[in-house]
């Protein structure tokens, strides 16, 4: 089965707000984490990704949280623009760092379509 | 546009053929991925190459598939005997292997090859 997943399918905010999209993943082993932008007819678009020995990342106006007690990711989405509809996928991994490393594929949730309403 | 491209864009074949689909990553990356993902789900992992090194393969999802990546740049996905249920995006990726002192193995995805079996 899946070792990651969303917890809502579809997540609809208005223009300017932040929106909140959260992942459950249940493998306690993954360390690396990815969240992912897919626009229609594209492949998956990197937004950022956090280790596990980090709680918190910033990017531009993305912010991904990290809670391991818990197993939980959410990506964090400040002033939302149209641009910003899309479907977000987190994806996890093991040991990405060093080469050679068992480098595995990516494990992604099922996603959240995330609507902007003007 | 991420630096991957596949070729073609699209395909449409009756069941029973065999389709092959072309990924072109990123030019100094040495690894390359290919996923499947069907609608409304997350991509699925399917196999990876670390230069012309296949070292995992046991996501493939039957022995109907199969890839290539014989000089290290470009990759082959072979789909022999096509089934109806093979229809979906197929996904290509390309990293640069992970080294120390470096925190991640960012993949960045091609636009995809869309197949439809008839």
């Amino acid at each position: 089965g899946e070792s990651v997943g969303l917890h809502l399918p579809t997540l609809s905010v208005q223009e300017g707000d932040n929106s909140i999209i959260n992942c459950a993943y249940s493998n306690s082993a993954s360390d690396y984490f990815i969240w992912y932008k897919q626009e229609s007819g594209k492949g998956p678009q990197f937004i950022i990704d956090i280790r596990s020995n980090m709680d918190k990342r910033q990017g531009q106006r993305v912010t991904v949280l990290l809670n391991k007690t818990v197993k939980h990711l959410s990506l964090q989405i400040a002033a939302t623009q149209p641009g910003d509809s899309a479907v977000y996928f987190c994806a996890e991994n093991t040991t990405p760092e060093y080469s050679g490393g068992g480098a595995d594929g990516l494990t992604f949730g099922k996603g959240t379509h995330l609507i902007i309403q003007p | 546009d991420t630096g991957v491209s596949q070729d073609p864009r699209h395909k449409i074949t009756k069941r029973g053929q065999n389709v092959t689909f072309r990924c072109d990553p990123i030019s100094e990356h040495n690894r390359l991925y290919w996923y499947r993902q069907t609608l409304g789900q997350g991509p699925e992992f399917l196999t990876y190459f670390q230069n012309e090194a296949q070292l995992e393969k046991s996501r493939l999802l039957s022995d109907r598939f199969s890839a290539e990546r014989p000089k290290g740049s470009f990759s082959t996905l072979e789909i022999q005997r096509t089934e109806q249920g093979d229809s979906a995006m197929y996904l290509c990726a390309s990293s640069l292997a992970a080294t120390s002192g470096r925190a991640r193995d960012e993949q960045f995805f091609g636009p995809g090859t869309r197949l439809t079996v008839l």
